[in-house]
């Protein structure tokens, strides 16, 4: 069966310094991945996407950046965070062989900058 | 451009009662409507999926949606609310054609009252 990990599940970093975020993805082959970002426990924000190995595509620009040197993984960066970085950050999946299929999230990770 | 409205912040019903949690959507072409549902500091549940035929469909854990074409609506119920479903509630919408984009609404939150 597939399953998607993120980690870690919690972080706390000051402003300025690096992020890296990391979700794999098992069971499944070429899927498409995304991150979003939940702000205040309420609406997501799709901040990139990926169809497959290196393709990346960003929704809103800003101060992160997103990669994909696997097939099954997606990583999320910044080299300086910002305070407004802050918030909850989903990584999910969806596989590529039925466009009518749902979209599978990870736990995300509570990311705050202090 | 695609874009789900849930027209509720907050939905309050009491334990045993029926509940309703409303999405009103916009798309190009026939759309893909979806349920998730989100606990605290988890990621998002898939609950159920609207793709064609049957205009009320039937999901996870005793849910059901009312696809309705011409109001561009699908509303989620269950006819008898339990504490546990207490959550928050998201509506997406997929257009059938592009790169698979998901747009989500702002959520809804029931709270069930005991």
């Amino acid at each position: 069966s597939q399953t998607i990990h993120q980690w870690p599940a919690t972080l706390v970093q000051p402003v300025g310094s690096p992020l890296s975020l990391e979700c794999t993805v098992e069971g499944t082959s070429n899927p498409n991945l995304y991150w979003y970002r939940q702000a205040a426990g309420r609406g997501l924000q799709l901040l990139f996407y990926s169809v497959g190995i290196g393709q990346i595509s960003s929704e809103v620009p800003q101060n992160l950046s997103a990669s994909r040197p696997q097939d099954r993984q997606f990583i999320l960066s910044s080299k300086k965070l910002l305070l407004s970085d802050s918030g909850f950050y989903l990584c999910a999946w969806i596989g590529t062989g039925s466009r009518s299929s749902p979209l599978h999230f990870g736990n995300g990770t509570r990311l705050t900058v202090t | 451009a695609q874009s789900v409205a849930q027209p509720e912040d907050q939905v309050n019903v009491a334990e045993g009662n029926p509940l309703t949690v409303k999405c009103t959507y916009s798309v190009s072409g026939n759309p893909y409507l979806f349920w998730y549902v989100q606990y605290p500091n988890r990621g998002l549940q898939f609950l159920l999926k609207y793709i064609t035929g049957d205009n009320l469909v039937k999901g996870s854990y005793g849910f059901e949606a009312e696809f309705n074409k011409s109001q561009t609506s699908f509303h989620l119920k269950k006819p008898s609310a339990l504490v546990s479903d207490s959550a928050l509630y998201f509506c997406a919408v997929r257009a059938p054609g592009g790169y698979q984009k998901v747009t989500f609404g702002t959520g809804t939150k029931l709270q069930v009252i005991p």
